[in-house]
């Protein structure tokens, strides 16, 4: 069973360009979460997804940040327009249904904004 | 009242010592309490978790004690070894009223030393 998979692993974009992250869970898996981590700084809650829906988006920011979790594929963040401040790792989760289950993290997208 | 706070910020032990890593909540629904370690270019990993039912939990040469009253629980690394040089992350979540997302601390960055 593969664990969450994150990619690309490291991704480079120009200010203005749009950021296209993708996030497959584990198998069985219908809870996914996105996490940001700035350098030297703890992760920070962005987005929490179910096949279809989102559930909670109360930690991304109201613009140019979009989330989706399709019925097949992928989940994908996407940033519009990135802007410097925008450079960081982001982490996808991914957990079974149930009572605070595990949640296991991918690898991470490392994203420069230059 | 979603923070969770973290110290020491880093730490140095020697090899064989004991490291330990406080974290303090503020939101007292909160009823899962797990711990991450994440080396560099990693995705965080589970430890350890705990539930406040109970007062320690230990796996190991790791040790999690849980005080409810205080609102503040602590990581214990017995027999402390180079390969556990990374930074551990404390985190708490509740089911009931966020989905299980994780409020992480600041995270500690643990050297030890041969």
């Amino acid at each position: 069973n593969a664990g969450v998979m994150q990619n690309p692993r490291h991704l480079v974009r120009r200010r203005g360009q749009e950021a296209r992250l993708r996030c497959s869970p584990m198998k069985g898996h219908s809870h996914v979460y996105w996490y940001r981590q700035l350098p030297e700084e703890g992760l920070k809650f962005m987005v929490y997804l179910q096949k279809e829906n989102i559930i909670d988006e109360s930690g991304m920011p109201k613009e140019r940040f979009s989330a989706e979790f399709p019925k097949e594929g992928p989940s994908i963040l996407r940033i519009q327009q990135v802007v410097r401040g925008d450079s960081a790792a982001y982490f996808c989760a991914s957990r079974l249904t149930g009572m605070n289950t595990e949640a296991f993290f991918g690898q991470g997208t490392r994203l420069t904004v230059v | 009242q979603q923070q969770v706070k973290q110290s020491p910020q880093s730490l140095i032990v020697q090899k064989g010592g004991i490291s330990i890593i406080n974290c303090a909540y503020e939101n007292t629904a909160f009823d899962y309490f797990p711990w991450y370690q994440q080396f560099p270019g990693k995705g965080p990993a589970l430890l350890i978790a705990i539930r406040p039912d109970v007062s320690e939990k230990k796996e190991g040469r790791f040790t999690i004690s849980f005080n409810k009253s205080a609102k503040q629980f602590s990581l214990h690394i017995m027999d402390s070894q180079p390969g556990d040089s990374a930074t551990y992350f404390c985190a708490a979540s509740t089911e009931e009223t966020s989905g299980s997302r994780l409020t992480f601390g600041e995270g500690t960055q643990l050297t030890v030393n041969p």
